[in-house]
C-alpha cells in the first residue's frame, strides 16, 4: 500500500534559524496537504498543493510539491517559538485511494 | 461557529468495557473520519464514512465499530476486542471534493 515518509522525525532549532521538513511518497500523488499539530492539540490544516512543481507561501512558510508529484517540503524561515509543534504531510493518490498521513516532524524551537 | 465537537476530552475505562466516543459536526460536510494517534506517532485511519448509512474500514478497524445514522454524527465504539485501546482519538470531516480535513479537539482514552 501507499506509504508516506517524513524526515527528519525530530528537529531542534535555535529561534531565528530556518527549518525544513521533507515528505516522500511511495506512489505518485494527486495532491498533498500539510497540517500543524501544536503540543496537546489537534491537527490544523495549513495548505493543499495540487500541481507539479507548485510553490505556495504563507508568511514565513513555503510549501513545495515536487515535479514528479511524489515528494513535498515545508520550509519555515526564521523560526519563532509559535512554530513549535508537529508538522504532518498527507498524500492522496487519487480515485478511491485513502489519504495517507506522513509520520510527522516534531519541531522544537529554543528561545 | 461551525466545527467538530468531540466528547469527552478525557475518558477512563476499565479493561473489558466497551466505550463510545462522540463526534458531531455542523459544517455540513459529507465525509467523516476516525483516526488514532499514539504518542510520537502519525495518524492511523480507523473508519471513514462518505455518506449517511455507509462506512468503510480503514487501516486499523479491528476492535472498533461505527455508525452513521445522521450526517452530523459519527460515533466510534471501542470494543473489548481492541487489544491496546489507550490512545488519542481524532475525528475529522471533509466536504467531498473539498480541500483539507477539519479535526475535532480529540478524546484521550485511557484503559486501565
Amino acid at each position: 500500500g501507499q506509504q508516506v515518509m517524513q524526515i527528519p522525525q525530530y528537529q531542534h532549532v535555535q529561534e531565528g534559524e530556518d527549518f525544513t521538513t521533507y515528505c516522500n511518497s511511495s506512489t505518485t500523488l494527486s495532491n498533498i496537504q500539510w497540517y500543524k499539530q501544536r503540543p496537546g492539540g489537534h491537527p490544523v490544516f495549513l495548505i493543499q498543493l495540487v500541481k507539479s512543481g507548485e510553490v505556495k507561501k504563507q508568511k514565513r512558510l513555503t510549501f513545495q510539491f515536487g515535479e514528479a508529484k511524489k515528494n513535498s517540503s515545508l520550509h519555515i524561515t526564521a523560526t519563532q517559538t509559535t512554530d513549535v509543534g508537529t508538522y504532518f504531510c498527507a498524500g492522496w493518490a487519487g480515485g478511491y485511494q485513502k489519504v495517507t498521513f506522513g509520520t510527522g516532524t516534531k519541531l522544537q524551537v529554543i528561545p | 461557529d461551525g466545527g467538530i465537537t468531540q466528547s469527552p476530552k478525557y475518558l477512563f475505562r476499565k479493561e473489558g468495557q466497551n466505550v463510545t466516543l462522540s463526534c458531531e459536526q455542523n459544517l455540513n460536510h459529507d465525509a467523516m473520519y476516525w483516526y488514532r494517534q499514539d504518542p510520537g506517532q502519525g495518524l492511523r485511519l480507523i473508519y471513514y464514512s462518505q455518506i449517511v448509512n455507509d462506512f468503510q474500514k480503514g487501516d486499523i478497524a479491528e476492535g472498533y465499530s461505527v455508525s452513521r445514522e445522521k450526517k452530523e454524527s459519527f460515533p466510534l465504539t471501542v470494543t473489548s476486542a481492541q487489544k491496546n485501546p489507550t490512545a488519542f482519538y481524532l475525528c475529522a470531516s471533509r466536504m467531498t471534493g473539498g480541500s483539507g480535513y477539519t479535526f475535532g479537539s480529540g478524546t484521550r482514552l485511557t484503559v486501565v
